[in-house]
């Protein structure tokens, strides 16, 4: 079945990058999506990228697309201590409406 | 502009009672999702409407639970009766074109935080 994988924990030093990958199995997946979320807040969407794109760049994020490989990064640079949160990895498939299949989220600690 | 607003953002309700959850999509987008977000499962598409019309309900869990779509502007996800095993953030989603081909992004609200004691 469709699944989608992220590792569960990172903790990083603020001003140093963070990157958080996901993989998907869904070769037939549209688009890929980041929805961050914040501690007893709702889902903020990030970013997304159409998967005949490799990369896609967006101030302080940039996301990576492996196709081949399924496989699908965030790197946030210059992360600060606001970007500590939930960051989840979602693949909507195609001819699918709106059923975005998500990863388990991947807990991102910033330290100061 | 107004996001999905949802309501109520916090239930704490008993064992057997009714819950009601509502949500208003952003205005003009004609696809609404009900999400579940649980520890042990994490998110899962319950349900969606498009153009007020239930579309996929493959993911509500049981009989228990009831969406409704009245009109473009208003929708009611029902549990009854309510078990502790509902306990969960209950999310609405909208978009405009349900993403896909589209691409066109869907967009979550705050949540609403249910707890069945």
């Amino acid at each position: 079945g469709e699944d989608v994988e992220q590792s569960l924990f990172l903790s990083v030093r603020e001003g140093d990058s963070s990157v958080i990958n996901c993989t998907y199995t869904d070769s037939s997946s549209t688009y890929l999506y980041w929805y961050k979320q914040e501690p007893g807040a709702g889902l903020q969407l990030l970013t997304y990228i159409f998967s005949n794109m490799d990369m896609k760049q967006d101030q302080r994020l940039t996301v990576l697309l492996n196709k081949k490989d399924k496989h699908l990064s965030l790197r946030i640079a210059d992360t600060q201590t606001g970007d500590s949160a939930i960051y989840f990895c979602a693949s909507l498939r195609s001819g699918n409406t709106g059923k975005l299949i998500f990863g388990q989220g991947t807990t991102l600690q910033v330290k100061p | 502009d107004a996001g999905v607003i949802q309501s109520p953002r916090h239930e704490v309700t008993e064992m057997g009672q009714e819950v009601t959850l509502r949500c208003k999509p952003i205005s003009g987008h004609d696809y609404l999702f009900w999400y579940r977000q649980t520890m042990m499962r994490g998110l899962e598409l319950l349900i969606y409407f498009n153009n007020n019309v239930p579309i996929d309900d493959s993911g509500m869990p049981e009989d228990r639970f009831s969406a409704k779509m009245p009109n473009a502007s208003f929708s009611t996800l029902k549990i009854q009766p309510s078990e502790p095993r509902d306990s969960a953030v209950y999310f609405c989603a909208s978009s405009l074109g349900g993403g896909g081909y589209s691409g066109n992004t869907i967009y979550f609200g705050e949540g609403s935080w249910l707890t069945v004691v």
